[in-house]
C-alpha cells in the first residue's frame, strides 16, 4: 500500500493570505496525484490532477507542483469561498488511496 | 451537466446484506470508469471500489475485497454496489464517482452519496 500523509493537519490563515499545503507518498508515484477540496456535508471536488494539471473550472489561484513524493497545493490568494478540507490523493496504481486531509479555516 | 445520484443506503444489521445504485444524468455510465468512495463520520475519503466502463476489470480495497462486488448494467446505465456481510466500520456516506481514465484513477464528478448504518 502507498501511504499518503499532509502537513499541516490545520491550517489558519485570513483572506488574501498565501496557503501551501504539502502532500507526501511512501513511495515513487510519479506525477500521479490529484487534489481535491471538500466542504462540510459535501462531496469532494476536483482541483489538480496529475499533479499540476487545473481541472476545467478550478479558480487559476489554485496551483499543484511536485513529483515522487513531495507535492504541494498552493492558494495563491485565499478566497472566503476557500475555507474548506482539502485531501491528496495518489493514482499510481489501480488502489488509490488519499491523505488525512487539511482543514483550512479562519485565524 | 453531469450529476450523479446514489441509492439505497440505509441501516443494516452488522452481518446482512445492502446493495447501492449510482445512476447519471448528462452522460452515459456505460463509457465512464465508475468508482465507490466512502467517507466515515469525521474521517477523510476512503476508495472502495472501481469498474471499467464495460465492467470487464475492477478492483477493491483490501478492506472490502471478498464482500463488496462492484457492478454495471448497461442496459439500465446503472453502477451498483453488492455489500455482503456488512460490519460496523463500514458505517459512512457512500459517493459513486466517475473518472476519465481506468488506468489514471481520480475522480472529477462525484455524486451527493448515500449514507448507509451498519449497527445492531
Amino acid at each position: 500500500d502507498i501511504q499518503m500523509t499532509q502537513s499541516p493537519s490545520t491550517l489558519s490563515a485570513s483572506v488574501g493570505d498565501r496557503v501551501t499545503i504539502t502532500c507526501r507518498a511512501s513511495r515513487n508515484i510519479r506525477f500521479w496525484l490529484a487534489w481535491y477540496q471538500q466542504k462540510p456535508g459535501k462531496a469532494p471536488k476536483l482541483l489538480i490532477y496529475d499533479a499540476s494539471r487545473l481541472q476545467s473550472g478550478v479558480p487559476s489561484r489554485f496551483s499543484g507542483s511536485g513529483s515522487g513524493t513531495e507535492f504541494t497545493l498552493t492558494i495563491s490568494s485565499l478566497q472566503p469561498d476557500d475555507f474548506a478540507t482539502y485531501y491528496c490523493q495518489h493514482y499510481d496504481n489501480h488502489f488509490p488511496t488519499f491523505g488525512p486531509g487539511t482543514k483550512v479555516d479562519v485565524k | 451537466q453531469v450529476q450523479l445520484v446514489e441509492s439505497g443506503g440505509g441501516v443494516v444489521q452488522p452481518g446482512r446484506s445492502l446493495r447501492l445504485s449510482c445512476t447519471a444524468s448528462g452522460v452515459s455510465l456505460n463509457s465512464i470508469t465508475t468508482h465507490w468512495v466512502r467517507q466515515a463520520q469525521g474521517k477523510g475519503p476512503e476508495w472502495v471500489a472501481v469498474t471499467s466502463f464495460d465492467g470487464d476489470s475492477e478492483y477493491y480495497a483490501e478492506s472490502v475485497k471478498g464482500r463488496f462486488i462492484v457492478s454495471r448494467d448497461n442496459s439500465k446505465e446503472t453502477v451498483s454496489l453488492q455489500m455482503n456481510n456488512l460490519r460496523p466500520e463500514d458505517t459512512a456516506v457512500y459517493f459513486c464517482a466517475t473518472g476519465p481514465y481506468f488506468n489514471y484513477l481520480y475522480m472529477d464528478v462525484w455524486g451527493k452519496g448515500t449514507a448507509v448504518t451498519v449497527s445492531s
